[in-house]
């Protein structure tokens, strides 16, 4: 069966634009998360969202990062006046819910150079 | 902030050579662990999901223990392979309202033929 897309899986922009980084999850998983990978770094949380419930924003970096997930499947992540910092390895995964049991299943990240 | 430890940051092997990393997490409050591995242009594939003290779960080639009371875990490659080669991620999960996984940084395993 499918499993998790994201697109683009590269994206090169300029400072100071903005940018938007999409995720297909698996159909029917009710919990899509937002992680991404800094060169040299762990993966950071970035935005949990579960159902309708409200989203777990506080991994968000700055006000500049926001996200939405439109009808419980497909995320947007928006990054606004993008920054170098910004550049990373983005990762979505969703998963079945939260029980005890339920690992997560990742995309193939968008990759994020920030020039 | 949750502080979730793995080590050693890196491993050369030879094939053949059977391997372990650990990874450390706080002992209080514990509800699950994870472990994913993360091969080069791949995206992270879950390998276990552990949850009660004393689990021990095998995959093939590759097991995994939890002792949740002094907060750590064992993943154990026997026999490497250069299909082996991958950074092994353990993630930590927190009861109640925190529903992220906090990720450590890693495992990165290079298998030598």
């Amino acid at each position: 069966g499918a499993g998790v897309s994201q697109s683009p899986s590269n994206k090169v922009t300029e400072k100071g634009k903005d940018v938007e980084l999409r995720c297909d999850p698996i159909s029917g998983h009710t919990a899509l998360y937002w992680y991404r990978q800094s060169l040299g770094q762990g993966l950071e949380f970035l935005i949990y969202f579960q159902g309708n419930s409200a989203p777990d924003k506080s991994g968000l970096p700055s006000d500049r990062f926001s996200a939405e997930r439109t009808g419980g499947s497909v995320s947007t992540l928006t990054i606004q006046r993008t920054q170098q910092e910004d550049s990373a390895v983005y990762l979505c995964a969703s998963s079945p819910g939260t029980g005890q049991n339920s690992p997560l299943h990742f995309g193939n990240g968008t990759r994020l150079t920030v020039t | 902030i949750l502080n979730v430890e793995q080590s050693p940051q890196s491993l050369h092997v030879q094939e053949g050579d059977s391997t372990n990393f650990t990874c450390s997490f706080p002992s209080s409050n514990f509800y699950a662990l994870h472990w994913y591995r993360w091969e080069t242009a791949k995206s992270p594939e879950a390998l276990f999901v552990m949850t009660l003290n004393g689990d021990e779960k095998k995959k093939g080639r590759i097991s995994a223990t939890l002792n949740t009371k002094e907060g750590y875990s064992y993943l154990y490659i026997k026999g490497s392979q250069p299909e082996d080669s991958a950074t092994y991620l353990c993630a930590f999960r927190l009861p109640g309202s925190a529903r992220q996984l906090t990720f450590g940084s890693g495992t990165q395993l290079t298998v030598l033929p």
